[in-house]
């Protein structure tokens, strides 16, 4: 039960993309579509941004969107803003347990 | 809107049981929902401690799974986390979160930092 690796840090410009990558194995990510995404400011709890790989709960903007291929997730925002820097968090469900990923900072150049 | 409180000491001593409970309003623990423990030490990343349905099913992470105790008390509307032989590793924000039908951590609650130290 390994956490799922991400990148430690990602950065673009504010307008530009930044796609997280989060990769797994075949008993996490690859075998079940349920990885999601969670966003973190500094000191708040976790928000959902993506669920079932690549649905929005109401309320977040469309420029994030989520994919998977095999062992490996990923989340692209689009159109940077500044308010978009924060930490991202993958997770997924890997059978009767959870498993997060590392983590990746995303910060706005 | 359904909003999740977490509760309980701030400073545990080594060795000794950390206890925290999680109140639930604005929505039933009876629902058709789980409810997780998630962790988070200062400057890492989350950890998934464990779950539990409203009729008491519960899952754990297998890393945790001997030391971790969630349980719900549906007359109180919430549930609780007991961590037995804590250690210094163990110092973490601790949130609770009710799950969605998809696996998703949907609500969170605003986290309660728990101190292990004597």
């Amino acid at each position: 039960q390994s956490a799922l690796t991400q990148p430690p840090s990602a950065s673009g410009s504010p307008g530009q993309s930044v796609t997280i990558s989060c990769t797994g194995t075949s008993s996490d990510v690859g075998n079940y579509n349920y990885v999601s995404w969670y966003q973190q400011h500094p000191g708040k709890a976790p928000k959902l941004m993506i669920y079932e790989v690549s649905k929005r709960p109401s309320g977040v903007p469309d420029r994030f969107s989520g994919s998977k291929s095999g062992n490996t997730a990923s989340l692209t925002v689009s159109g940077l803003q500044a308010e978009d820097e924060a930490d991202y968090y993958c997770s997924s469900y890997a059978g009767s347990y959870y498993v997060f990923g590392t983590g990746t900072k995303v910060t706005v150049l | 809107q359904v909003q999740l409180q977490e509760s309980g000491p701030g400073l545990v001593k080594p060795s000794g049981t950390l206890s925290l409970t999680c109140a639930v309003s604005g929505g039933s623990i009876s629902s058709s929902n789980w409810w997780s423990w998630v962790r988070q030490p200062p400057g890492k990343g989350l950890e998934w401690i464990g779950e539990i349905y409203h009729s008491g099913t519960t899952n754990y992470n297998p890393s945790l799974k001997s030391r971790v105790t969630i349980s719900v008390d549906k007359s109180k509307n919430h549930f609780s986390l007991k961590l037995s032989s804590v250690t210094a590793a163990d110092t973490a924000v601790y949130y609770c979160a009710r799950e969605g039908p998809d696996a998703e951590f949907h609500y969170w609650g605003q986290g309660t930092l728990v101190t292990v130290s004597s």
